[in-house]
């Protein structure tokens, strides 16, 4: 089984700073790499796919880069509405779910 | 747009059967561009596959090693939603489930891929 790392655990930011979370693989996964947000009592949201692929309604301030093990979510100017758990998953034969990055205000 | 929207107990007695199910409107359960998926969420085990159910000129079913003994996903193409059993729980089951949309690519071979839609979870407790 693939073990994905997310890190770091927790993430303080202030509003309008950038953020950068990364995701790492325990093999290669190529670009089957997803990123998602959950807020709390919420289901997780598609962000980004194929690593780097927005996904419908997402905004401009959401990127993703990287490919075979080492993945980055960058949100360029944090808003209110993004703090919040992020999990990335991979889905190259078979799938696994990283533990998750908490952004918090700083 | 499509939405996922989830029913069943929320509590569970130990031995006895968790059932959940998904209702799918803006798609079909029988797509031949996705398939439909169980997920859990816990404290101790993270975001967790279960298992899923797909129609390609025949329907396929597909489960997580660890609950195929006493898991069974089930479509209902008349109701357009699709279900859960899980067998014989205990208290490690407790969790949030979700029901989700994979977009599954490889026509025929529907392999895993991302989840674009979710329902809104149940939180499910195996409590006596």
């Amino acid at each position: 089984e693939i073990v994905m790392t997310q890190s770091p655990a927790t993430l303080s930011v202030s509003p309008g700073e950038r953020a950068t979370l990364s995701c790492r693989a325990s093999q290669s996964v190529r670009s089957n790499l997803a990123w998602y947000q959950q807020k709390p009592g919420q289901a997780p949201r598609l962000l980004m796919y194929g690593a780097s692929t927005r996904a419908t309604g997402i905004p401009a301030r959401f990127s993703g880069s990287g490919s075979g093990t080492e993945f980055t979510l960058t949100i360029s100017s944090l808003q209110s509405e993004d703090f919040a758990v992020y999990y990335c998953q991979h889905y190259n034969d078979w799938l696994t779910f990283g533990g998750g990055t908490k952004v918090e205000i700083k | 747009q499509v939405q996922l929207q989830q029913s069943g107990p929320g509590l569970v007695t130990p031995s006895q059967t968790l059932s959940l199910t998904c209702a799918i409107s803006g798609d079909s359960v029988s797509s031949n561009s996705a398939a439909w998926t169980w997920i859990r969420q816990s404290p101790s085990r993270g975001l967790e596959w279960l298992g899923r159910t797909y129609y390609r000129s025949k329907w396929s079913t597909n489960y997580a090693l660890s609950m195929q003994s006493r898991m069974t996903i089930t479509p209902d193409t008349s109701k357009n939603q699709f279900s859960l059993q899980l067998n014989s729980v205990t208290p490690e089951d407790s969790a949030v489930y979700y029901c989700a949309r994979d977009r599954c690519s490889g026509g025929d071979n529907c392999y895993l891929a991302y989840y674009d839609f979710w329902g809104q979870g149940t939180l499910v407790t195996v409590s006596s």
